[in-house]
């Protein structure tokens, strides 16, 4: 069965300090990976979704950045964290885009 | 823009009544499907309907899809405590959106 991880948990970062999450899934190939921000009891906001090893596509315009290292790996990062981008972060995973999401567990970032 | 908007914004009932919570859309579709989302937890999906769908049901949920209308509804029936959550539901395309969700309360 496919399971996707994410971590770490919780996270509190400075303003100014970089960002690494990371996701990862097991038991499926080639999958399509997605990650989400969610403001504190709002909707989810796409940032980046992946069809492939190296293909990133940005929904919106911000200090981060994604990459796709390997097939089942998306990494979510800054270099310069700002306050509004606290929030709890989400990872996800289908087969394609006709296909229903599965989600990470979530990470909730707190910038101070 | 967001693709998939939910009504109402939060819903409040009895365990053992209906809930019913409505979703918008802007354009065509492959397929809609609602999640759920436990306070604080990663989002776990309900059910997926197609467009060429007009009802599909999964145990005690029932979800219907009127592509002229460009929205749908999901009954949850014999609600229990259990259920509280908050609900989105999301349309197709690799950059799937979802609403603000409706954060549906069943008091025991």
């Amino acid at each position: 069965s496919q399971t996707i991880h994410q971590w770490p948990a919780t996270l509190v970062q400075p303003v100014g300090s970089p960002l690494s999450l990371e996701c990862t899934v097991e038991g499926t190939s080639n999958p399509n990976l997605y990650w989400y921000r969610q403001a504190a009891g709002r909707g989810l906001q796409l940032l980046f979704y992946s069809v492939g090893i190296g293909q990133i596509s940005s929904e919106v315009p911000q200090n981060l950045s994604a990459s796709r290292p390997q097939d089942r790996q998306f990494i979510l990062s800054s270099k310069k964290l700002l306050l509004s981008d606290s929030g709890f972060y989400l990872c996800a995973w289908s087969i394609s885009a006709d296909y229903e999401q599965y989600f990470g567990p979530g990470t909730r970032l707190t910038v101070t | 823009s967001q693709q998939g908007e939910e009504d109402p914004q939060a819903l409040s009932i009895q365990e053992g009544e209906n809930a019913t919570m409505n979703c918008s859309y802007k354009t065509s579709i492959n397929n809609l499907q609602w999640y759920r989302q436990n306070s604080g937890r990663g989002l776990v999906h309900l059910i997926l309907i197609r467009s060429n769908e007009r009802e599909k049901h999964s145990g005690r949920l029932r979800v219907t899809l009127d592509t002229s209308k460009k929205s749908s509804s999901l009954l949850i029936t014999a609600s229990r405590a259990a259920d509280t959550a908050s609900y989105f539901c999301a349309t197709d395309r690799n950059d799937m959106r979802f609403g603000a969700g409706t954060r549906l309360t069943v008091k025991p």
